[in-house]
Order: C-alpha cells, then sequence, then structure tokens
C-alpha cells in the first residue's frame, strides 16, 4: 500500500538557523504533495501544494520566503524553515495523493526551535 | 499488516440515519486517538481526541476507543448532509511524536 515518509521524525535547532524537513513517497510517484502544520489538539493547517517541476502555490498567511518548498522528483518534496525562530516550533506534516487513491499523510516531525 | 487500518468506503446513508466509521489498529502502544474531518480540498480538521480507553461526547459526535479489542469507532448521530466528508483516524504512541493515519473513509449523506 501507499507509504509516506518523512524525516527527521523530530529536530531541534536554535534560533536563526535553517532546517530542512524531507517528505517522500516510497511507492508511488506524486506530482503533487501537500504540507501541512499543526499545533497542539488542532486541526491541520494546510501551508502550500508542493508541484513538482514547478513553484509551490501558498496559502494566504504562508510566508513563502520562510517556507521553501521544493518537489525535486515525483518522489521527493522538502520544506526549509529558514531562520527559524521559537514561533515556528510546531508538528508539520507532509502527504501525498497516489493516482486513484485518497490521501495519504506521512508521519509527521516535530520542530523545537530554542 | 498495517499499523491502522481504515475502509476508504465510499459510505452512504441516509441523511437523520447513526453513522458508524471504524479503525483498528496492531500497535497495543498507541494511546492518543484522533478523528480529523477532511471536506473536499481542505485540511483535516481535528474532530475528536481521546486518551486511552473509554467514551468522549461532543455534541452529535461519539468517539469510543477498546484497547482490548484494538479498534476505534466514531459515531454521528442525526446525521446531516453537512457531514458529508472523509474522516480520517489517528494514532500516537505517548511520548513519541509520530502520527499515524488512517486511509480516511469516505462518508455521503444522502437527503
Amino acid at each position: 500500500g501507499a507509504v509516506v515518509s518523512q524525516h527527521p521524525s523530530r529536530v531541534i535547532c536554535k534560533s536563526g538557523t535553517s532546517v530542512k524537513i524531507e517528505c517522500r513517497s516510497l511507492d508511488f510517484q506524486a506530482t503533487t504533495m501537500f504540507w501541512y502544520r499543526q499545533f497542539p489538539k488542532k486541526s491541520l493547517m494546510l501551508m502550500a501544494t508542493s508541484n513538482e517541476g514547478s513553484k509551490a502555490t501558498y496559502e494566504q498567511g504562508v510566508e513563502k520566503d520562510k517556507f521553501l518548498i521544493n518537489h525535486a522528483s515525483l518522489t521527493l518534496s522538502t520544506l526549509t524553515v529558514t531562520s527559524a525562530h521559537p514561533e515556528d516550533s510546531s508538528f508539520y506534516i507532509c502527504s501525498a495523493i497516489p493516482p486513484g487513491a485518497s490521501e495519504f499523510f506521512g508521519p509527521g516531525t516535530r520542530l523545537t526551535v530554542l | 499488516q498495517k499499523e491502522v487500518e481504515q475502509d476508504p468506503g465510499p459510505l452512504s446513508v441516509p441523511e437523520g440515519a447513526i453513522v458508524s466509521l471504524n479503525c483498528t489498529y496492531s500497535n497495543s502502544a498507541f494511546q492518543y486517538f484522533m478523528w480529523y474531518r477532511q471536506y473536499s480540498r481542505k485540511g483535516p480538521e481535528l474532530l475528536m481526541y481521546t486518551y486511552s480507553s473509554g467514551n468522549k461526547e461532543d455534541g452529535r459526535f461519539t468517539a469510543q476507543v477498546d484497547k482490548s479489542s484494538k479498534y476505534i469507532s466514531l459515531f454521528i448521530r442525526d446525521s446531516q448532509p453537512s457531514d458529508s466528508a472523509t474522516y480520517l483516524c489517528a494514532m500516537s504512541v505517548k511520548g513519541d511524536d509520530k502520527i499515524i493515519f488512517g486511509k480516511g473513509t469516505r462518508l455521503h449523506i444522502l437527503p
């Protein structure tokens, strides 16, 4: 069955540094992947839609220069949180939709910015 | 066996009926259980969040966890067309950041 993985599962960084999170579709190709952010016991907030070979589409209020998305291949999308600050600390989840199937979510990445 | 199993549906029920959505899981270490509702082209909305076993009620929604059977349910009473969406179960282990999602069940409430 379709599997979406994320790496790392947990990352702690210092304020001002950049952090890269990877999202991979392990057994299918995904021209589109999605990046979500979740606060504790809250809904998943869609941040952006990652498109293979083209620019990502960002939701209103999401800073594209802050959250850089690169969809370099049909199985990999990366989210880079640039110049991270403590308010960026959150749980980031990606997802992808296999052909003819529903959305599959990754296990998430916990980012803690000190 | 996948960690979380959920029938993708679609499940079609008449308006006003009681809806029962279910997930089974294999990891006995799961202690947090969530249900999300996702409308088309929207992010999943957290509906219910329970810890360990038991029932939790919120309005028309009741979440039930049976850890002995590794089975969780979401009941929707007095279902309405606006309840038509995809419902995802999700689980996590205490102290582990990973969330394991089910595939989601597509629900259609017929007026």
